[in-house]
């Protein structure tokens, strides 16, 4: 059975605080996402990664950093935390062709 | 500018009776579609796709039609059940590139 696997559920972080949320993937994918989804906005693109230690930007990157240092290993950095950063955070991953993308079982992060 | 558009946020259904979600798209460059289904505090879960070489593509109680000269598809769910309650999302891909576009999400609720 495939899987994504996103480190945390639910995170109560502080205002400021560095956030690494991390996400694993077991299918030896070569491309990895990270979306944030929110009420009425749907889900929205943060950073992707077609390769190792290759990133490109989504469509709202500001304010988040990713890190890929293996291929299997990909994950999201909220350099200061803010309150409008709480929302739900999804890992996905998929081959190449484009053809379906898997999904972690998301992080709920709240910033207080 | 959001190239997948779910332009109905909510639907609801009687058990039993048809429901049909619908998403239209702007980038003729797309040629692969899907449907996910998410529930609340879980990652999205991959329902059906299609590719654009067809018009139909059908997996049980799931039917999903595309029209490419009109840019748009949508999903049948027939007949619905309560535990299609959800929200669904449509996204598109290029089977070239790396990235997949949703589209903001229908809430269905299907009433018993």
């Amino acid at each position: 059975d495939v899987k994504v696997t996103q480190s945390s559920r639910y995170l109560v972080k502080r205002t400021g605080e560095k956030v690494f949320l991390e996400c694993v993937q077991d299918m030896d994918h070569e491309n990895m996402f990270w979306y944030r989804q929110d009420p009425g906005l749907g889900l929205r693109l943060i950073y992707f990664s077609y390769d190792v230690k290759m990133k490109e930007k989504g469509d709202i990157p500001e304010g988040y950093s990713v890190s890929r240092e293996k291929k299997e290993r990909f994950s999201l950095i909220l350099e200061s935390a803010s309150t409008n950063q709480t929302s739900m955070y999804l890992c996905a991953s998929s081959p190449p062709s484009g053809t379906e993308a898997f999904f972690g079982q998301g992080t709920r992060l709240t910033v207080v | 500018d959001q190239q997948v558009k779910q332009n109905s946020p909510s639907l609801s259904v009687q058990e039993g009776r048809i429901s049909i979600l619908n998403c239209d798209y702007t980038n003729s460059m797309f040629d692969y579609f899907l449907w996910y289904k998410k529930y609340p505090a879980e990652g999205p879960t991959f329902l059906i796709s299609i590719s654009s070489i067809k018009d139909k593509n059908e997996d049980g109680r799931f039917t999903v039609f595309l029209n490419k000269s009109a840019k748009h598809l949508s999903l049948h769910i027939v007949p619905s059940q309560p535990g299609d309650s959800a929200v669904y999302f449509c996204a598109a891909s290029s089977l070239t590139g790396n990235q997949f576009y949703f589209g903001t999400g229908t809430s269905l609720t299907v009433i018993p």
